[in-house]
C-alpha cells in the first residue's frame, strides 16, 4: 500500500511570489490534515479537510488556504509569501480523522523563502 | 485549551542506556495520547499508542503508558541503539471535535556508540 506522498519535496521561492503543495493521501483515507513544522515552533496545525470539506483551521493568516479533491488529494496555497513561511509542511491522512484514528505522514515538503 | 508538554532536548545517552522522555499533557475529557518518530529527512511515523487511561502502548523497545492521575505519557526504553537517534514528539487528540492533533514541540535524541 503507497504512503502518503508529497509534491515538491523542495521548493524555493521569493518574497511575494506564491506556492501551492499538493498531498496524496493513501488509498482510502478520506481525511487530510496539514501542519507547518518550524524549529521555533515544532508542528502548528494549518487546517484539515474531509470528503472535499474543510472541518477546521488553525491559527494561520488567510495567506494559507487549501482544498480538497473528489479523491482526496489535497492542496494548500500560500499567497504572498514571507520569509517566515520557510519550514518543512507535513501532510497526514487518516481513514475519518477522528480521535482514535493513526495519522500516517508524508516526507513533506521543504519551502524555502528567499 | 489542550496542550502537551515534552522535555527539552536534545538528550545524548551512550548504547545501551536506558531512555526517558517526559510528556505531560492538558486536556478535558480523555484523548488518545502518541508517541511520533521523526528520523532526518523524513516525515512523522507513528511510533505508539494509547487510547484510554492505564493503557501501556508499545513498539520496538519502547514503551509508555497513559497515566491519567499524573496526565502524562512518558517514553521509555531499556537499551537505546544508534539507530534510534531521532526526534520524538507527544501528540494527543482533540476530543473537542476540531479534527486536529496537537504535538509537543519534540525532543532529538542522540545516541552515541
Amino acid at each position: 500500500k503507497a504512503g502518503v506522498t508529497q509534491t515538491p519535496r523542495y521548493l524555493i521561492k521569493t518574497r511575494g511570489q506564491q506556492v501551492t503543495l499538493s498531498c496524496s493521501p493513501i488509498s482510502g483515507h478520506r481525511s487530510v490534515s496539514w501542519y507547518q513544522q518550524t524549529p521555533g515552533q515544532g508542528l502548528q496545525f494549518l487546517f484539515e479537510y474531509f470528503s472535499e470539506t474543510q472541518r477546521n483551521k488553525g491559527n494561520f493568516p488567510g495567506r494559507f488556504s487549501g482544498r480538497q479533491f473528489s479523491n482526496s488529494r489535497s492542496e494548500m496555497n500560500v499567497s504572498t509569501l514571507e520569509l517566515g513561511d520557510s519550514a518543512l509542511y507535513l501532510c497526514a491522512s487518516s481513514i475519518t480523522g477522528t480521535a482514535n484514528n493513526e495519522q500516517f505522514f508524508g516526507p513533506g515538503t521543504r519551502l524555502t523563502v528567499l | 485549551g489542550n496542550s502537551v508538554t515534552q522535555m527539552e532536548g536534545p538528550v545524548t545517552l551512550s548504547e545501551e542506556a536506558f531512555l526517558t522522555i517526559n510528556c505531560t499533557y492538558t486536556a478535558t475529557g480523555y484523548p488518545s495520547l502518541f508517541w511520533y518518530v521523526q528520523y532526518p529527512g523524513e516525515g512523522l511515523q507513528l511510533l505508539l499508542k494509547a487510547t484510554k487511561a492505564d493503557d501501556k502502548g508499545s513498539n520496538k523497545g519502547f514503551e509508555a503508558t497513559y497515566r491519567k492521575e499524573t496526565t502524562s505519557f512518558h517514553l521509555e526504553k531499556g537499551s537505546v541503539q544508534v539507530s534510534d537517534s531521532a526526534v520524538y514528539f507527544c501528540a494527543l487528540s482533540d476530543l473537542s471535535g476540531t479534527y486536529k492533533y496537537i504535538f509537543g514541540t519534540g525532543t532529538r535524541l542522540k545516541v552515541l556508540a
